[in-house]
């Protein structure tokens, strides 16, 4: 079955750690995006990229960082400069306007 | 600057009745609209759009209106059913944008009753 994953589904950090959020999707999509959940805040784009080797910032980029050499794969690092990282993320892609497939997510807790 | 508006935090109705949730858009560029359904710790998954040469999309119980001139969508579900209780968000898109990008609402929790 075609879909994307996303890993691991709970995640914790220690402050000062960087971490690495996993995203793969099978369906061949070519642009794929990072979404932050928070409560009351609705999905702020963190980054998205529309072809491999490229990528752009979204609306919330500061203390993230996301490689794309891959098509199917856009994992999205957490960094130290993150201060507030606690969060539900999310992991879309898409061929059009016509709507996203997300992944089911990522829950990271700082400790 | 919210350009896509979910004025409403929450909404309770009775299962068997109709939920109307209501959506606002600032920017003039949107020209495609979309409603996704999320539960907790899952992913959004899509429900049901709406191109602006439409005013009205339908799809089973789901039905979505678009009113331009008031750059403002709703999303009509009858009848509700407990199922139905999530977190709905509206999203917005221009669709002759080369990055298909979306800005979503704040959602609306709902909440049906049996």
């Amino acid at each position: 079955d075609g879909g994307i994953t996303q890993s691991p589904k709970y995640l914790f950090r220690k402050e000062g750690q960087n971490v690495t959020l996993s995203c793969e999707q099978n369906l061949n999509h070519d642009a794929m995006y990072w979404y932050r959940q928070d409560p009351g805040q609705g999905l702020r784009l963190i980054y998205y990229s529309q072809i491999v080797n490229d990528f752009q910032k979204g609306d919330i980029a500061e203390g993230y960082s996301v490689s794309r050499e891959k098509k199917e794969s856009f994992p999205l690092t957490v960094t130290s400069a993150q201060k507030n990282p606690t969060a539900f993320y999310l992991c879309a892609s898409t061929t059009g306007i016509h709507g996203y497939t997300f992944g089911s997510g990522t829950r990271l807790t700082v400790v | 600057d919210q350009q896509v508006k979910q004025n409403s935090p929450s909404l309770s109705v009775q299962e068997g009745r109709i939920s109307i949730l209501n959506c606002d858009y600032t920017n003039s560029m949107f020209d495609y609209f979309l409603w996704y359904k999320k539960y907790p710790a899952e992913g959004p998954t899509f429900l049901i759009s709406i191109s602006s040469i439409k005013d009205k999309n339908e799809d089973g119980r789901f039905t979505v209106f678009l009113n331009k001139s008031a750059k403002h969508l709703s999303l009509h579900i009858v009848p509700s059913q407990p199922g139905d209780s999530a977190v709905y968000f509206c999203a917005a898109g221009n669709s002759g944008g080369s990055n298909y990008k979306l800005t979503f609402g704040k959602g609306t929790l709902l909440t049906v009753n049996p």
